[in-house]
């Protein structure tokens, strides 16, 4: 069965850190890949997508994730976290043939100011 | 544009009862799509409609049922509730939905927290 898999489940930095949160998938072929955010209290909201072409993506507030077909992950990185990041985070992916999308558990990640 | 929006925002039931949840996309969506999350599993899918057709389903029991009106309003609907389905209901839109390339990004809206005592 398609799954994604997230790595660390809760983590905790401080301010200007760096973050990398760990997601594999286990599709084979072609894949959609995607990062949401849920921050405190609000909807759902996309970071960033992967259909094609370049496998580093670029989101908003500074995130961006690089697709290794190799090691079929997907990882989101921030070179310097802040307090405001604090928020779960989600990895998704659809496969070409199907576009249901299959959601990671999620990483609760805590910003220390 | 105003977002997706779902009522009620929370909602307490007891054992054995039934609820209806409510999603109205944002104007111009015709795919709604459902999703259950809980802290264990995460967001699981429910299902996808799309034109008042049910077009996708995940593997959830059919207790849990929906439809969508012409306007592309949906509901949802859990008959006989168990404690295990306290969760918070998400709702998604999206243009086109989850068939046909490009996949297109579906919006979620603030869900309705379920409560079954």
């Amino acid at each position: 069965a398609q799954s994604v898999s997230q790595h660390n489940h809760h983590v905790i930095l401080s301010e200007a850190a760096s973050l990398e949160l760990g997601c594999n998938y286990s599709y084979g072929g072609t894949v959609n890949l995607f990062w949401y955010v849920q921050y405190p209290g609000q909807h759902l909201q996309l970071l960033l997508k992967y259909f094609s072409g370049d496998p580093l993506v670029k989101g908003i507030k500074g995130f961006e994730a690089e697709f290794i077909k190799s090691k079929f992950s997907f990882n989101l990185r921030k070179p310097s976290v802040q307090w405001s990041d604090t928020a779960e985070y989600f990895c998704a992916g659809a496969s070409g043939g199907s576009y249901i999308p299959t959601f990671g558990r999620g990483t609760s990640l805590i910003v220390h100011p | 544009k105003a977002g997706v929006t779902q009522t009620p925002r929370y909602l307490i039931k007891t054992r054995g009862q039934q609820v209806t949840l409510s999603c109205s996309p944002i104007s111009g969506h015709r795919s709604v799509s459902w999703y259950q999350q809980t802290p264990g599993q995460g967001l699981q899918f429910l299902f996808e409609y799309f034109s008042e057709t049910q077009r996708n389903k995940g593997n959830f029991p059919g207790r849990f049922s929906g439809r969508q009106f012409s306007n592309s309003r949906s509901e949802m609907n859990v008959s006989t509730l168990e404690l295990g389905d306290s969760a918070l209901y998400l709702c998604a839109s999206s243009l086109v939905g989850l068939a046909g390339a490009p996949y297109n990004e579906q919006f979620f809206g603030p869900g309705t927290r379920l409560t079954v005592l």
